[in-house]
């Protein structure tokens, strides 16, 4: 069975602070893919980037950096000096083969950046 | 570019009522499927659908039931609503099934039934 957990329901920081949303899943597909997507507060989701099993890479782009580990079966992804815009709730979800392809998401992490 | 359209953004209805979420899609897209999102939940399967004239159960579909008559479109009709089907209703789709495909998402449909 595939399974995403989002561990923090809600995170709270304050303007310009570092914050990292965790993310663990469990799958026994040996090709699959991991996204996050962002819901800000107007409601709608936003993809914001995949990952696939074969690429442990790091990821960055701009304030946002994403840190896959396949020994650890995490996904975390990284705000560098948060921004109020970036309050919204944050979604990480899974993509194999089994299941046919259907996409797992986890229950998602609430962050608030205050000013 | 409209992407995926949800109607209508809110809906109340009465226990028993019947009803139809509508969704379409502009970007010729294979893959279609409905989500609810609850507190605490994330977000979960009910149907999806890999092509026109194909649907098929996700993760909580009773009381719910779609079609896929053409490419664009792919309505959610709740049978006889009942509270528990209170909920953010999302429509998504994708440019086919396969695994590495980003979903983009309407901007849901606020359901509450009384």
């Amino acid at each position: 069975a595939q399974k995403v957990t989002q561990a923090q329901t809600e995170i709270s920081v304050v303007e310009k602070e570092d914050v990292t949303l965790d993310c663990v899943y469990e799958t026994r597909d040996t090709t699959y893919y991991l996204f996050w997507y962002k819901q800000p507060p107007s409601g709608e989701l936003v993809f914001l980037i995949r990952r696939n099993s074969f690429d442990e890479q790091n990821e960055i782009s701009g304030r946002y950096s994403w840190n896959f580990q396949k020994s650890t079966s995490s996904f975390n992804f990284t705000i560098t000096a948060s921004q109020v815009v970036d309050s919204a709730v944050y979604f990480c979800a899974l993509s194999g083969n089994t299941g046919g392809f259907k996409t797992i998401f986890g229950a998602g992490t609430r962050l608030f950046v205050k000013a | 570019n409209a992407g995926v359209t949800q109607t209508p953004k809110f809906q109340v209805l009465k226990t028993g009522q019947s009803m139809t979420l509508q969704c379409a899609q502009d970007m010729n897209h294979e893959y279609m499927s409905w989500y609810r999102q609850d507190p605490g939940m994330g977000l979960r399967l009910i149907h999806y659908s890999v092509g026109a004239g194909i649907t098929d159960q996700g993760e909580v579909p009773n009381g719910y039931n779609v079609s896929r008559s053409t490419t664009e479109d792919f309505p959610l009709r709740l049978l006889s609503a009942a509270p528990s089907q209170t909920s953010v209703y999302f429509c998504a789709s994708s440019r086919n099934d396969r695994a590495d495909q980003p979903q983009h998402f309407g901007d849901g449909t606020r359901l509450s039934i009384l």
